[in-house]
Formats: structure tokens, sequence, C-alpha cells
């Protein structure tokens, strides 16, 4: 069993409000990401840390913001949530040894009304 | 990444064995096959990896062929709880735990 936990699992909230999507890992894996899904769709990248203090924007163009203050925590956060970000976010870290397989977390079922 | 291509969909028997093609025929030297699976809104799932040699781990048995063009991973005993969509992917090793881009995948319907 991978140790990579997201909360909530589930979120419905208003337009306009704030939310932070939590994601941690307890492996010690540097890399992390934040993938963004539709059901039956494929995963988009929008953001990912190569380490702390490092974060880059992934290739889907996203509102949201990451931060990486500590090895094992890589937050998202909508400043304003939209009905266009209603979507499953799903959180991943990687080995960078071995067989560098990805590890992803539950994710996160966000509706935004 | 060197493009796969997967069946879109396979059914199986439950108990009985699902075999899993993968065709990657521009597959470099250097380049890894990977599995992973994803199981309706989970997240997705590592099984496998090899570059040239069969391996087996506890979820599953990887055949790479002599040419490295092609791929099958075995499911020897399917249950209803492996119905999901399996992706195979070819790439450097080093680039393994960098972003995942998956195709289409095949979608293995279990069947009692």
């Amino acid at each position: 069993e991978a140790d990579i936990y997201q909360t909530p699992r589930y979120l419905v909230i208003g337009t306009g409000k704030k939310i932070t999507l939590e994601c941690s890992q307890t492996m010690g894996h540097d890399k992390m990401y934040w993938y963004q899904q539709d059901p039956g769709m494929e995963l988009h990248l929008i953001h990912y840390s190569y380490g702390v203090n490092s974060t880059e924007k992934g290739d889907l163009s996203s509102e949201s913001t990451v931060s990486r203050i500590r090895t094992e925590h890589f937050p998202l956060t909508l400043e304003s949530a939209r009905p266009s970000h209603t979507s499953q976010y799903l959180c991943a870290s990687s080995r960078e040894t071995g067989s560098y397989e990805q590890y992803f977390g539950p994710g996160t079922r966000l509706t935004v009304t | 990444d060197a493009k796969t291509t997967q069946p879109t969909s396979m059914d199986c028997a439950e108990g009985r064995a699902a075999n899993l093609p993968c065709n990657h025929s521009t597959i470099s030297g250097n380049e890894y096959v990977y599995w992973y699976r994803q199981i309706h809104s989970q997240g997705p799932q590592y099984i496998i990896h090899g570059l040239k040699n069969n391996e087996t781990n506890e979820m599953a048995s990887l055949i790479i062929t002599e040419d490295r063009k092609s791929s099958t991973l075995i499911l020897p005993h399917a249950t209803l709880r492996d119905t999901a969509v399996y992706y195979c992917i070819v790439r450097l090793l080093y680039n393994a735990g960098n972003m995942l881009t998956f195709g289409g995948g095949t979608r293995l319907m279990v069947k009692p």
C-alpha cells in the first residue's frame, strides 16, 4: 500500500470560495505531482515539484497554485472556485531509485456549484 | 516516450487468466515497459515494469517478446476487483518518475 493521502475525498463548494486540497506522503519522495482528470478522460498534469521550494506548472493551464515547504506536503489552492474547476484532482509522488514508479493518492472529487 | 497500442476493451471470466497485449514497435533499446491500472474513481496504480526479461510480482507477470516490440500483462487468476483500465507505457528509466501520460488503455471487464 502506498502511503500517500489526500483530503478531503469529496468537496462540494460554492462559486468564489477559496479551497485548499491537501496531499501528504510519508515515503520521503522528492518528486510530487498534481493531476486533473475528468471521468473517463485522460490525466492532465497541472503542477509538479522536484523538491522543497521547487514548483512548476504542468501541461494543462490551471488557475490553482501549489506550495512545497516540506518534503511530505504538497497542497493545491484555488483562490476563487468556479464551476469549470469541477473535476477529480489526483496527487502523486515518485521514487528516484529502483523502479521509479509513481504512487497516487485516492483523489479529491471537487464539485463547484 | 515511444507510442503504444492497446485493444480498447477485453472481457475475462473470473478465476481465469487475463492476458492484456501491448504493441510498442518503436521502443528504443533503453526504454522500459511499465504497466499501470486505474480502477473506477480511484488513482492509477503501478503494476509492474520490465526491460527485456520476463518479470513477475505479486500482482502480475510481464512477458516481453524477444524483439521487444510487444508485451503481454498477465493477471493469472482475475477477480472482479481487477476490473479496471490498464495502461501500457514505454519510457526511459530516469524519466519513469516524471509526469505520466496515459493513452487510451484497455478496459478489462472481469465477469462472474
